[in-house]
Order: C-alpha cells, then structure tokens, then sequence
C-alpha cells in the first residue's frame, strides 16, 4: 500500500482482555517499529524487527506484551491480560533502511 | 543513556512570527537526527532530517541545522501559518544496529490568525 496501516484504529478492552493490533508496513520495507504514545507524551520505543528476526524487544513494558512478525511482512502486537496502565496510542513504523521511518495512524487503545 | 530534550510547549505565536523550537540531545556517536511533526487527528510525519554534522535539514520552510559542538537541532521558521498547528517532536536516531528513534515529549504550537 501507500503507507503503514494500522488496525483497528480504536480499540476499547475490558481489564483481563487480551488484544491484538495489526501493522502493514510499506512494502518492501526491512525494518519495522512499534511505539507506544501515552497521552501528551512523546511515543517510546516498544520493539524491533529486521524482516522477521525480532532484534530488539527491550522496550516491552512487561511479559503481558508479545510482537510478532512471521513473514517478514505484516506485524502482530499482542497484549494479554490488559490493564489500564496499557491504555496508549500504539504506533507502528517501517522503513527501507535505519536513518527515516515512515508511521502509521496508530492504534488508540484504551482499556476499561 | 540516549535522550532528547525539547523546549516546553505550548508556544502560540500570531501568523507570520518567527519559529524557534530547540532540541538539544545525548547519544552515541554522531546520529542521524530527525523533526517529526503530528496534526490533530494525524499520525507522525516527517519533517526534515539530517544525518551528519553541519547539514541542513529543510522541508516546508522550516530548517534545522545539525550543531555537532552543542549537540542541539534547533527547528526553526520565518513565517508560520494557522495550519503550522501541530505537536513537533525532535528525534535524534538511537544508538545500536537498528536506529531506533529517540522522542521527546514534543512542543506543541498553536498558530493565530
């Protein structure tokens, strides 16, 4: 496609509910982000991938928190067992190489 | 570690006032640096980049120049416009093999006609 899509665009989860957003990079695209922005906060780094190798998960805020990205392509965050600290914008990012990324509209989660 | 510091928002300017929105840094090396900027409602967009020390990033009349010596990006622009309206985020490029960006927590600008 043109750009990063991300879906849902919103998504509102019980406390306890598992979740799973999506993220289709620009094609072609190596590398692959994803962020979370908490409100009136600048976005903060979640993961990385290069292709389908998950090179860098530093930025998981706990266990509760899996990505994945099987085929190098599309990406899958998943967040099990939601609690209300997790209620943020996630983004996602790709880029055909490390100096610019290229992001999506973001995923507004919010957990009730 | 690797961080970024913005000025506090929010900054209201009227139409056609000078911009300066500074962005000092610390990180590895010599990184790569990036202005991003969100529209109400918009996902992050690119601004302007730059990639070594003393180049120009420029794009929709803004500019940012890469000062290696204060480490500091500073956004500027002559003459700003209601649709300038918008958070600005200064990102300068993590260090390791995959460059992830570094965020502030952006300033917010507010344009009156």
């Amino acid at each position: 496609g043109a750009g990063v899509s991300q879906s849902p665009r919103y998504k509102v989860a019980k406390r306890g509910q598992d979740v799973a957003l999506r993220c289709d990079p620009i094609s072609g695209h190596v590398s692959l982000f994803w962020y979370q922005q908490a409100l009136g906060q600048g976005p903060e780094f979640l993961t990385y991938f290069q292709n389908e190798a998950q090179l860098d998960k530093s930025g998981l805020p706990s266990d509760r928190f899996f990505a994945e990205r099987p085929e190098g392509s599309v990406s899958t965050l998943k967040i099990q067992r939601t609690q209300q600290e997790d209620s943020a914008v996630y983004l996602c990012a790709s880029s055909p190489d490390t100096i610019g990324a290229f992001f999506g509209q973001g995923t507004r989660l919010t957990v009730v | 570690g690797d961080s970024v510091t913005q000025m506090e928002g929010p900054v209201t300017l009227s139409e056609e006032a000078f911009l300066t929105i500074n962005c000092t840094y610390t990180a590895t090396g010599y990184p790569s640096l990036f202005w991003y900027v969100q529209y109400p409602g918009e996902g992050l967009q690119l601004l302007l980049k730059a990639t070594k020390a003393d180049d120009k990033g420029s794009n929709k009349g803004f500019e940012a120049t890469y000062r290696k010596e204060t480490t500091s990006f500073h956004l500027e622009k002559g003459s700003v416009q209601v649709s300038d309206s918008a958070v600005y985020f200064c990102a300068p490029r993590g260090g390791g093999s995959q460059g992830n960006l570094i965020f502030g927590k952006g300033t917010k600008l507010s344009v009156k006609p």
